[in-house]
């Protein structure tokens, strides 16, 4: 059983970056040849938004165009822990993010959420 | 890039029968899954590949498809059902890129 644990909520101003934690236990991604991990984020009251993910197997990472330039993410393998950068952090960026480990697109497991504020 | 369109909103009668549907051009080429969120909770998928359901979801979920066009539905719907339920597919023909619907509220009345 795969547990993806995320860090807290976070409060950012304007302009400034986040960088968010998901730590994976219960196995390693980066032992898996199929797995990869997806970032979706969820504003108040809205839908889902897939923005990016990292694929550990090809050591890819993929975008979404809506967020080019201002996301990155990463994996760090001997902590088993992927993170989400997003940068020129805008107040309708205040959403629930979540981690998902995504195996050619059937996202099984998911974190728990992180909630990130930008507010002046 | 492709779009997913879901009605925003479906309402039953307990016992009833549900049918949420996803449309979207990509949905020809490539498979699709369903997920569940309640409130407050990260999203649970409940459907993969277009038809089929991952072990401890109840067989009450089931989906199809046919042509651009995608369906779950729920038989015998019950009250802890309600829930908002979105589709997922590629945004296009690159791997592990995605899109989902809009989203679904299911109303069990």
């Amino acid at each position: 059983q795969v547990h993806l644990v995320q860090s807290g909520a976070e409060v950012k101003k304007p302009g400034s970056s986040v960088k968010v934690s998901c730590k994976a236990s219960g196995g390693t991604f980066t032992k898996v040849t199929s797995y990869a991990i997806t970032w979706v984020r969820q504003a108040a009251g809205q839908g889902l938004e897939w923005m990016g993910g990292i694929v550990p197997i090809f050591g890819s990472t993929i975008y979404s165009e809506n967020f080019q330039g201002r996301l990155t993410i990463t994996t760090d393998e001997l902590t088993t822990t992927a993170y989400m950068e997003l940068s020129g952090l805008r107040p309708d960026d205040t959403a629930v993010y979540y981690c998902a480990r995504d195996v050619s697109g059937e996202m099984t497991y998911w974190g728990q959420g992180t909630l990130v504020t930008v507010s002046s | 890039s492709y779009a997913l369109t879901q009605p925003p909103s479906v309402s039953v009668s307990p016992g009833q029968t549900a049918r949420i549907t996803c449309s979207g051009e990509i949905l020809s080429k490539q498979h699709a899954y369903w997920y569940q969120q309640k409130p407050g909770q990260a999203p649970t998928l409940i459907i993969y590949k277009d038809t089929k359901r991952p072990s401890g979801i109840p067989e009450r979920f089931s989906g199809s498809s046919s042509g651009t066009t995608l369906t779950l539905t729920i038989s015998g719907v019950q009250a802890e059902d309600e829930a908002d339920y979105y589709c997922q597919s590629a945004d296009n023909s690159v791997t592990y890129h995605w899109v989902f619907g809009g989203g679904t509220r299911l109303t069990v009345l």
